[in-house]
């Protein structure tokens, strides 16, 4: 079955460039979206259609994709920017698929 | 501003059926624009969607739960429902409902915690 792939955790310092990668290989004719999920809450669209930032959502949060990845991109990582994040696409049927999540740790 | 709140039992046995409620408010089920749809996640484990709805009463489920999964609409008291049938411990989880635009999910409720238990 198709899966979309993550690293299970990415450590940065506060400032630095954290960059999270969601490996599908569909992901060349699908959209990628990612998710933002603190401990205790729901999660929260911070990039639609591979590179689209929702209002509301910092510019530090940026996305790109090629090939079969895609990639969220938070430049100058701050501390409250800790969570785990979630890439998300369509399957070959249009059926939703979440990846296994990413724990970004900024200390 | 369109919100989505889960409602429903926190403790369900095994083999029984798990029955929630999303109810909308700030804005109407009958939308042209979106679908509606139920995700789950386990405790401290992944996001995995269930299945979603139309206004209309059409519906998809995911493959690996299809077969104990039905999703309903009643557009009269703006909320769509979830039932899953023959649960087990596997099944607790937090339920999250949500708004789907397109091809995704932009809106989501707070989530309810079901527990599996005898």
């Amino acid at each position: 079955s198709y899966e979309l792939t993550q690293p299970p955790s990415v450590s940065v310092s506060p400032g630095q460039t954290a960059r999270i990668t969601c490996s599908g290989d569909a992901l060349p004719k699908k959209y990628a979206y990612w998710y933002q999920q603190k401990s205790g809450q729901a999660p929260v669209l911070v990039i639609y259609e591979d590179s689209k930032r929702p209002s509301g959502i910092p510019e530090r949060f940026s996305g790109s994709s090629s090939g079969t990845m895609a990639t969220l991109t938070i430049s100058g990582a701050q501390v409250e920017d800790e969570a785990d994040y979630y890439c998300y696409s369509t399957d070959s049927s249009g059926n939703p698929l979440f990846g296994g999540g990413t724990k970004l740790t900024v200390l | 501003q369109l919100q989505l709140q889960e409602s429903g039992p926190g403790l369900v046995k095994p083999s029984e059926t798990l029955s929630l409620t999303c109810t909308v408010s700030g804005g109407s089920i009958s939308s042209s624009s979106y679908y509606w749809g139920w995700i789950r996640q386990p405790p401290g484990k992944g996001l995995e969607w269930i299945g979603s709805i139309y206004y209309s009463g059409s519906t998809y489920y995911n493959p690996s739960l299809k077969s104990r999964v039905t999703i309903s609409v009643d557009t009269s008291k703006n909320q769509f429902s979830l039932k899953l049938s023959s649960v087990t411990a596997a099944d607790t989880a937090v339920y999250y409902c949500a708004r789907l635009v397109v091809r995704y999910f932009d809106l989501w409720g707070r989530g309810t915690l079901v527990t599996v238990s005898s």
